[in-house]
C-alpha cells in the first residue's frame, strides 16, 4: 500500500536554528498538507498546498514557516528560527484529487531546546 | 467555523466490552466525516469515513453512522481488544482537498 514518508523521525534543534522537515507524498496525490500535534493536544492544521502554491494556511503558519515542493516528489516544511513552543510532532499528509481520503506520514518529532 | 467535539477520555474498558466514543460536529454545508486512530508512538491512520448523511463507515469491527439530524458520528465497536488501545480522533472536511478539522482525541485503554 502506498505510503507517505517523512524524514527524519526525530530532530533535536537549538532555539533560533532553522529546520527543514521532509515528506514524500504518494505519487499520484495532488493535495499536500502539514499538521502538528503538541504533546497531548489536538492535531492542528498548518497549511495546505495545491498546484504549487499554498491554498490555505492557519494562524499558526506565520512568517517563520514556509513550504516548498522543490523537485516534484518532496514536500518540505521549513521553520526559519525555531522557538521552544515549536516542539511538536509534525505530520505530513496527502490526498488524491476528487477523493475523500488523507494519508498521513508517521510524523517527525521536533524538539527545540 | 467548523469544529469537532469528542467525549473526553481516557475511556477504560475490559476486553470484550462494548465501546462508544461520542463525536459531534459543527460545519457549514455537508462535510465528510472521519475517524483516525493513533497507536502509541505511531502516526495517524484512517479507521473509517462517511461522506454523506446516513452513510455508515466500518472497518476492523468499528462502525460509525453519519447522522445529519443530530450532527453526530459516534464510533462504536461491539467487543474491544487490548490491541485497540490507542487515541481516536474524529475529524471533518468540507470538500475535496480541504483541510481536516480534528477533535481533541479520546484515549482508549483496554484491559485484559
Amino acid at each position: 500500500e502506498p505510503e507517505v514518508t517523512q524524514t527524519p523521525s526525530h530532530q533535536v534543534t537549538q532555539m533560533g536554528q532553522e529546520v527543514i522537515l521532509r515528506c514524500v507524498p504518494i505519487s499520484n496525490h495532488l493535495y499536500f498538507y502539514w499538521y502538528r500535534q503538541i504533546l497531548g493536544q489536538k492535531v492542528e492544521f498548518l497549511v495546505s498546498f495545491y498546484n504549487n502554491e499554498i491554498s490555505e494556511k492557519s494562524e499558526i503558519f506565520d512568517d517563520q514557516f514556509s513550504v516548498e515542493r522543490p523537485d516534484g516528489s518532496n514536500f518540505t516544511l521549513k521553520i526559519r528560527s525555531t522557538k521552544l513552543e515549536d516542539s511538536a510532532m509534525y505530520f505530513c499528509a496527502s490526498s488524491e484529487r476528487g477523493k475523500h481520503g488523507y494519508t498521513f506520514g508517521s510524523g517527525t518529532r521536533l524538539t527545540v531546546v | 467555523g467548523n469544529s469537532v467535539t469528542q467525549m473526553e477520555g481516557p475511556v477504560t474498558l475490559s476486553e470484550e466490552a462494548f465501546l462508544t466514543i461520542n463525536c459531534t460536529y459543527t460545519a457549514t454545508g455537508y462535510p465528510s466525516l472521519f475517524w483516525y486512530v493513533q497507536y502509541p508512538g505511531e502516526g495517524l491512520q484512517l479507521l473509517l469515513k462517511a461522506t454523506k448523511a446516513d452513510d455508515k463507515g466500518s472497518n476492523k469491527g468499528f462502525e460509525a453512522t453519519y447522522r445529519k439530524e443530530t450532527t453526530s458520528f459516534h464510533l462504536e465497536k461491539g467487543s474491544v481488544q487490548v490491541s485497540d488501545s490507542a487515541v481516536y480522533f474524529c475529524a471533518l472536511s468540507n470538500s475535496y482537498g480541504n483541510k481536516l478539522v480534528f477533535g481533541a482525541g479520546t484515549i482508549l485503554r483496554v484491559k485484559s
